[in-house]
């Protein structure tokens, strides 16, 4: 059963970089699209970017100016990077793992609070 | 970009009452790429129905997707406690790569 554990930074101030990662137990990155989405406090879910093993990515249009999703094979892992954050980034994250274009495992959810 | 809309926002059932939540995208969609989920307060989304029409596994019987085009929807033939919670559809759409996600249809008890 794969089981996806997701860490970082809760806090952040504006202008700072929002970084998260997400480790994969159970099963291997290949063969799968990895997605992280956003869910605001008390609003619906939102698509980030999505990757492959082979580090094939595809970003949101409305945030590709300030993401970088990576992927790290011999960890089993991958990452988010979101710049130049404001509070309207404050939401709770998710890393989720594809197929067929729909997501049947979730992590657990990062809560990450913008405010200075 | 596809937009979904869902409705109603808000439905209030109660237990043993059928569910039937609408899904409806601002252009075709394919139905292979549309799925609904689940979401209860402090959890992750469960995926529930992928395909359309397809239970994911687990997903008792009483979930059931239909539709084609830019008209889909979940009914849940016979409510039980535990499936009072948010529902979200999706789409997933090739040019560009993007996928979007209705705005949610809470079902609450009445």
């Amino acid at each position: 059963q794969v089981q996806l554990q997701q860490w970082g930074a809760g806090l952040l101030k504006p202008s700072e970089t929002l970084s998260l990662t997400c480790a994969v137990y159970g099963g291997s990155l290949s063969d799968y699209w990895w997605s992280w989405i956003r869910q605001p406090p008390g609003k619906g879910l939102e698509w980030i970017g999505e990757i492959n093993h082979g580090g094939s990515t595809n970003y949101s249009p409305s945030l590709k100016s300030r993401v970088t999703i990576s992927v790290d094979t011999s960890e089993n892992q991958l990452s988010l990077k979101l710049t130049s954050v404001t509070a309207a980034d404050t939401a709770v994250y998710y890393c989720a793992r594809g197929r067929q274009k729909q997501w049947l495992n979730w992590g657990q959810g990062t809560l990450v609070t913008v405010s200075s | 970009e596809i937009g979904l809309t869902q409705s109603p926002g808000t439905l209030s059932l109660s237990p043993g009452e059928r569910a039937t939540l609408s899904c409806r995208a601002s252009q075709s969609v394919s139905s292979s790429y549309l799925a609904w989920y689940q979401q209860k307060p402090g959890q992750a989304p469960r995926l529930l129905i992928y395909g359309a029409s397809s239970r994911a596994t687990g997903i008792p019987d009483r979930f059931s997707g239909s539709g084609s085009g830019t008209d889909f929807t979940l009914t849940i033939s016979r409510l039980e406690p535990e499936d009072f919670a948010v529902y979200y559809c999706q789409q997933y759409g090739s040019s560009p790569p993007m996928y979007t996600f209705g705005q949610g249809t809470k079902l609450e008890i009445k």
